[in-house]
C-alpha cells in the first residue's frame, strides 16, 4: 500500500513569490491535515481537511489556504512568502473516524 | 489550549540501555495520545498510540501508558539500539466537539542518540 506522497520534494522561492505544495494521501483515506516543521519552533497545525471541506485551521495568517481536490488530494498555497515560512511542510492522512494520522516525507521550502 | 510537554533532551544512551523520555499534556475532555518518531530526512512515523486512560501502546519494543491521574504517556524501550537514535514527538489529539479536534497538537521533541 503506497504511503502518503508530497511534492515537490525541495521548493526554492524568493521573497513575496507564491508556493503550491502538494499532497496524495493513502488510498481510502478522506482527510488530509497540513503541519509546519520550522527550525526551533517544534511542528504547527495549519489545515485539516476532510470530504473537500476545511475542517479545522491553525493559527496562521490567511495567506496560507488550501483545497482538497474530488480524489482527496490536496494542495497548500502560501502566498507573499516571507523569509519565516521557511520551514518543512508535512502533509498526512487519517481514514474516516479515526485520528491516528500518517505522514509523508515533507516538502522543504526555501524562501531568499 | 491542549498542550503537551516532553523532556528536555538531547538523550544520549549506550547501545542496550534503558530508555525512558517523559511527556504531560494538558487537554480538556478525553484526547487521545501518540508518539512519532522521526529519522533523519524523513517525515513522521507512528510509533504508538492510546485512546483511553490506562490503555499501554507498544510497538517495535517501545511502550507508553495513559496515565489521566498524572496526565502522563511517557515513553519506555528496555534496551536501545543505534538504529533507535531518531527525534521523538509526543502528540495528543482533542476530543470531538473540541477546537483540537481533528488535529495533532505536538511536544516540542525529544532528540534521542544512541552509541555502540
Amino acid at each position: 500500500e503506497a504511503g502518503v506522497t508530497q511534492s515537490p520534494t525541495h521548493l526554492i522561492k524568493t521573497r513575496g513569490q507564491q508556493a503550491t505544495l502538494r499532497c496524495s494521501p493513502i488510498s481510502g483515506h478522506t482527510s488530509v491535515y497540513w503541519y509546519q516543521q520550522a527550525l526551533g519552533l517544534g511542528l504547527q497545525f495549519l489545515l485539516w481537511y476532510d470530504e473537500g471541506e476545511e475542517r479545522n485551521r491553525g493559527n496562521f495568517p490567511p495567506r496560507f489556504s488550501g483545497r482538497q481536490f474530488p480524489n482527496y488530494s490536496s494542495e497548500l498555497n502560501v502566498n507573499a512568502l516571507e523569509l519565516e515560512d521557511s520551514a518543512l511542510y508535512l502533509c498526512a492522512s487519517s481514514s474516516t473516524g479515526r485520528n491516528e494520522q500518517f505522514f509523508g516525507p515533507g516538502t522543504r521550502l526555501t524562501v531568499l | 489550549g491542549d498542550s503537551v510537554t516532553q523532556m528536555e533532551g538531547p538523550v544520549t544512551l549506550s547501545e542496550e540501555a534503558f530508555l525512558t523520555i517523559n511527556c504531560t499534556y494538558t487537554a480538556t475532555g478525553y484526547p487521545s495520545l501518540f508518539w512519532y518518531v522521526q529519522y533523519p530526512g524523513e517525515g513522521l512515523q507512528l510509533l504508538l498510540k492510546a485512546t483511553k486512560a490506562d490503555d499501554k501502546g507498544s510497538n517495535k519494543g517501545f511502550e507508553a501508558t495513559y496515565r489521566k491521574e498524572t496526565t502522563s504517556f511517557h515513553l519506555e524501550k528496555g534496551s536501545v539500539q543505534v538504529s533507535d537514535s531518531a527525534v521523538y514527538f509526543c502528540a495528543l489529539s482533542g476530543g470531538a466537539g473540541g477546537t483540537s479536534y481533528g488535529k495533532l497538537t505536538f511536544g516540542q521533541g525529544t532528540i534521542l542518540t544512541v552509541h555502540p
